[in-house]
């Protein structure tokens, strides 16, 4: 079965500090990884996902994210935090076959706070 | 990109009655939605996954009498919550993808009120 484990419920920084949001995954095949955002009261953001290709990813908002395959890693980097980037993070990973094709599996989200 | 909407935002509605809630995709055609729900600071739940012209498949220990799914164009789902009690308020979340291989686009989000 298809998981994402996000170790850290919260993560603090100061603006204009690098900030990393970590995320592990478990997959059988092939891993699909997706980073969302969602500030309060609102769905989900996409801001950048791995299907293949280079590990270092490029999303919106200046993320990015590397994937380790040797660590099963997918962790969400930013390398200049702003108070604009506080919000909830999931990361995600989907079904790439069988009935539940297409499904995405959340991680339980860590609360990013920048402080000013 | 592609854009998801959700009616209404938000509904506040007494214990009993029933309540719709609209899922569309603006500019493309959506075979596949999703519905989830969402309690606060927490993950998003799946619900259920329904297919354009076919029943909704239920995420185990989701009713489906009282959570009804309608997936009637390429364009529109609803979810309605039936006979609504305070223990249904949550966030509810609808997502579309143009099928089961491509990313899914999540809607805004309804925050529904059961007094």
């Amino acid at each position: 079965a298809q998981s994402v484990a996000q170790p850290e419920d919260q993560v603090n920084v100061a603006e204009g500090n690098p900030l990393t949001v970590k995320c592990t995954y478990s997959v059988s095949g092939n891993p699909y990884l997706f980073w969302y955002v969602q500030y309060p009261n609102r769905g989900l953001q996409f801001l950048l996902k791995y299907i293949t290709g280079d590990n270092l990813v490029k999303g919106s908002y200046g993320f990015e994210a590397e994937f380790n395959k040797s660590q099963t890693s997918f962790h969400l980097k930013k390398p200049s935090a702003l108070v604009s980037d506080s919000a909830l993070y999931f990361c995600a990973v989907r079904d790439t076959r069988g009935s539940t094709l297409g499904r995405l599996y959340f991680g339980r989200g860590t609360q990013l706070t920048v402080w000013p | 990109g592609a854009v998801v909407s959700q009616h209404p935002s938000w509904v506040i509605c007494k214990s009993g009655t029933s309540v719709k809630i609209e899922c569309r995709s603006l500019d493309f055609q959506a075979t596949t939605m999703f519905w989830y729900r969402q309690f606060p600071k927490q993950s998003l739940m799946l619900m259920a996954t329904s297919n354009e012209g076919s029943k909704a498949t239920y995420e185990q220990g989701v009713e489906k009498d009282k959570f009804l799914i309608n997936h009637a164009s390429l364009t529109l789902s609803t979810l309605t919550v039936t006979s609504a009690h305070p223990e249904d308020s949550s966030f509810y979340i609808c997502s579309a993808s143009l099928d089961s291989y491509n990313e899914q686009f999540f809607g805004p989000g309804t925050r529904l009120t059961v007094l």
